[in-house]
């Protein structure tokens, strides 16, 4: 079965610290995966996009991780902020009925403490 | 000022009532997107339509109708026989030859 799981479901730091999110995927054929920041009562906003050949990526201070063969994902907040607060979703992409399909996680949501 | 809209940012609906959600984008993307949002799970397609007047049912179309009469709209009906419409509700477009979605601000539907 094509399925994203997240963990964990929800985390709370305080501002300054460090924290990674955790994605596995079952998707197969697996093309790429994509971590998006989803503000309170927003729409989605993508971060960053993980292809197969890709290890690791950084966006400011986001970095996400991947490992094909075991098919996990991470993402990394460095020196998290108070508008890091939001929930972290990762998506993969599965090709079917002749068009992408995207596979959504239920998502980690995060709060950043003062 | 350009991107996807969607209003209202809050709707209500009463029982037997259908409700229409709007969604229009000015970015000139062909395929466009409903998803509903609930609490602890993962966003799950509704409809989603690639070119003007074609559209396709997602995985929990029931209850739900849409149109595509133009490029840049693509309405969102929640109809009576949608028994539990309580949700987040998101519209997203792409653009051709690219997978990323694009997501407008989302509407909350309750029912009264």
């Amino acid at each position: 079965k094509n399925q994203v799981e997240q963990s964990p479901q929800s985390l709370i730091i305080l501002e300054g610290k460090n924290c990674t999110l955790q994605c596995n995927y079952t998707v197969s054929p697996f093309s790429n995966l994509r971590w998006y920041k989803q503000d309170t009562g927003r729409g989605p906003v993508s971060l960053t996009i993980m292809t197969f050949s890709e290890n690791t990526k950084s966006n400011g201070r986001y970095t996400a991780t991947l490992d094909a063969d075991t098919k996990q994902s991470s993402l990394h907040i460095t020196a998290s902020q108070l508008s890091d607060s939001a929930s972290y979703i990762c998506v993969v992409p599965l090709f079917s009925g002749g068009y992408n399909k995207l596979i959504f996680g239920a998502g980690t949501r995060l709060a950043v403490h003062p | 000022d350009g991107g996807i809209t969607q209003s209202p940012k809050y709707l209500f609906r009463k029982e037997g009532q259908n409700v229409t959600l709007s969604c229009e984008q000015n970015l000139n993307h062909d395929a466009m997107y409903w998803y509903r949002q609930d609490p602890g799970q993962g966003l799950r397609l509704i409809y989603y339509s690639q070119i003007v007047n074609d559209f396709q049912k997602g995985d929990i179309a029931e209850g739900y109708s849409v149109s595509r009469e133009k490029k840049e709209s693509f309405p969102l009906t929640v109809t009576s026989a949608q028994k539990n419409p309580t949700a987040f509700y998101l519209c997203a477009s792409r653009p051709e030859r690219q997978e990323t979605q694009y997501f407008g601000p989302g509407t909350r539907l309750l029912v009264l």
